[in-house]
């Protein structure tokens, strides 16, 4: 069974620090990873999506990479705002119908001005 | 497009009475599914549906129903609603291209 771990549970950085959020999956042979953003009292925003032939993707100032063989996927957030204060999520895709998605327990993230 | 819409934002129900949880979609995406968001537990899949007529159980169907009879809509039946059932849940949706998911605002719901 597929088990996907979000180390630390929570992260308190000053305003201007680049955010290392880490996510690790115990089964290799996944579709695709995805990450999200999810705010109190809402439902997720997709971040960036990244296919498992894929060893990165970007968007702005997030970058997600994905080590397959080490079971691992890290978003980078560059010079982080208070406005990136949220939970962050990552789910691995299932290679079955419908993407079948596997989450993580999240990492709240608090960036102080 | 509204996208992935949820209703009601907020229920309170007794032990035993039982509910429908609304999910549309307007992106004409094949792919939907219900997740329930627990404290310490992450998201978990409840049920999910590949297009119209055909669904699936995920990790936890236990206690609840679904059906699919257009591509739009993907309601979520509990049947005799149970204090362990007290959750938010989201319902998303996907396209067999992106694979991108899109998720709805959530339904809160407490069972007394």
């Amino acid at each position: 069974k597929q088990e996907v771990t979000q180390i630390p549970a929570a992260l308190s950085v000053p305003e201007g620090e680049n955010l290392v959020l880490n996510c690790s999956f115990t089964d290799s042979a996944i579709y695709n990873l995805q990450w999200f953003r999810q705010d109190p009292g809402k439902g997720l925003t997709s971040l960036l999506l990244i296919q498992s032939s894929q060893r990165e993707q970007t968007s702005g100032r997030l970058n997600a990479s994905l080590d397959k063989s080490s079971g691992r996927s890290t978003l980078y957030i560059a010079a982080s705002q208070p406005g990136d204060s949220a939970t962050y999520l990552c789910a691995v895709g299932l290679k079955a119908a419908g993407n079948k998605l596997t989450f993580g327990g999240g990492t709240r993230v608090l960036v102080k001005p | 497009n509204a996208g992935v819409t949820q209703t009601p934002k907020f229920q309170v129900l007794k032990t035993g009475q039982s509910m429908t949880l609304q999910c549309a979609q307007d992106m004409n995406h094949e792919y939907m599914s219900w997740y329930r968001q627990d404290p310490g537990m992450g998201l978990r899949l409840i049920h999910y549906s590949v297009g119209a007529g055909i669904t699936d159980q995920g990790e936890v169907p236990n206690g609840y129903n679904v059906s699919r009879s257009t591509t739009e809509d993907f309601p979520l039946r509990l049947l005799s609603a149970a204090p362990s059932q007290t959750s938010v849940y989201f319902c998303a949706s996907t396209t067999s291209g992106t694979k991108t998911q899109y998720f709805g605002p959530g339904t809160r719901l407490l069972v007394l």
